[in-house]
């Protein structure tokens, strides 16, 4: 098993800008997150999904948009970048919910000039 | 809503000594409470976790956490810390019913010197 994948490792983008981070899992999990990490803040979640077709925000959902079409995928859309969007972003996967295991994947690393 | 604090935001330990990173929560109720661990430009990584039952948990690497509901505390601790713990340490906390969601608390940076 691969895990929790994520690409771009590391993406610049200018203001602006649309770009969507992509994030797989191939463990079958139902719940899956994302979550932007910045210097003394730790982690924020930004929108969750609790199973094919179903999507809702977290804590900080603006300006992003998600959607989950399979269980195996849940891409990320900035729709029009902003500096305050540069972040390192973590895509997590757990079975059912999160009161088990939630596996990371490694990170997108965004900077928006 | 639930809240964790995470007091401390950076700790320098020797080497072999012990070590003990502060968590607070606020919650009405009993919380699922979790730490987990960041190596440099890595995800985070599940170090244990505290759902009921005995308030002392064993966790991998050596770790262990004990839930104080008086004190709102859910402290993590190691008798002996090795060079590879340097990391960051990450309190969570999430609710029993409805609301899907983990809120981290801000991280506490880990740094071990021979």
């Amino acid at each position: 098993n691969a895990g929790v994948t994520q690409t771009p490792k590391f993406q610049v983008l200018k203001t602006g800008q649309s770009m969507t981070l992509q994030c797989a899992q191939d463990m079958n999990h139902e719940y899956m997150s994302w979550y932007r990490q910045d210097p003394g803040m730790g982690l924020r979640l930004i929108h969750y999904s609790v199973g094919a077709g179903i999507t809702d925000q977290g804590e900080v959902p603006n300006g992003y948009n998600v959607s989950r079409s399979t269980t195996e995928d849940f891409p990320l859309r900035l729709l029009s970048a902003a500096p305050s969007q540069t972040s390192v972003y973590f895509c997590a996967s757990t079975l059912k919910g999160y009161q088990e295991t939630q596996y990371f994947g490694p990170g997108t690393r965004l900077l928006v000039l | 809503a639930q809240s964790v604090t995470q007091p401390d935001i950076h700790i320098t330990v020797s080497e072999g000594a012990s070590l003990e990173l502060r968590c607070n929560y606020s919650y009405g109720a009993t919380p699922y409470l979790f730490w987990y661990v960041q190596s440099p430009g890595q995800g985070l990584q599940l170090l244990l976790k505290y759902f009921s039952g005995d308030t002392l948990v064993q966790g991998i690497k050596g770790f262990e956490a004990e839930f104080k509901r008086s004190q709102s505390s859910f402290n993590l601790r190691k008798p002996s810390v090795h060079w590879s713990d340097a990391a960051e340490y990450f309190c969570a906390v999430g609710a029993h019913f409805g609301n899907e969601k983990l809120t981290f608390g801000t991280g506490t940076r880990l740094t071990i010197i021979p």
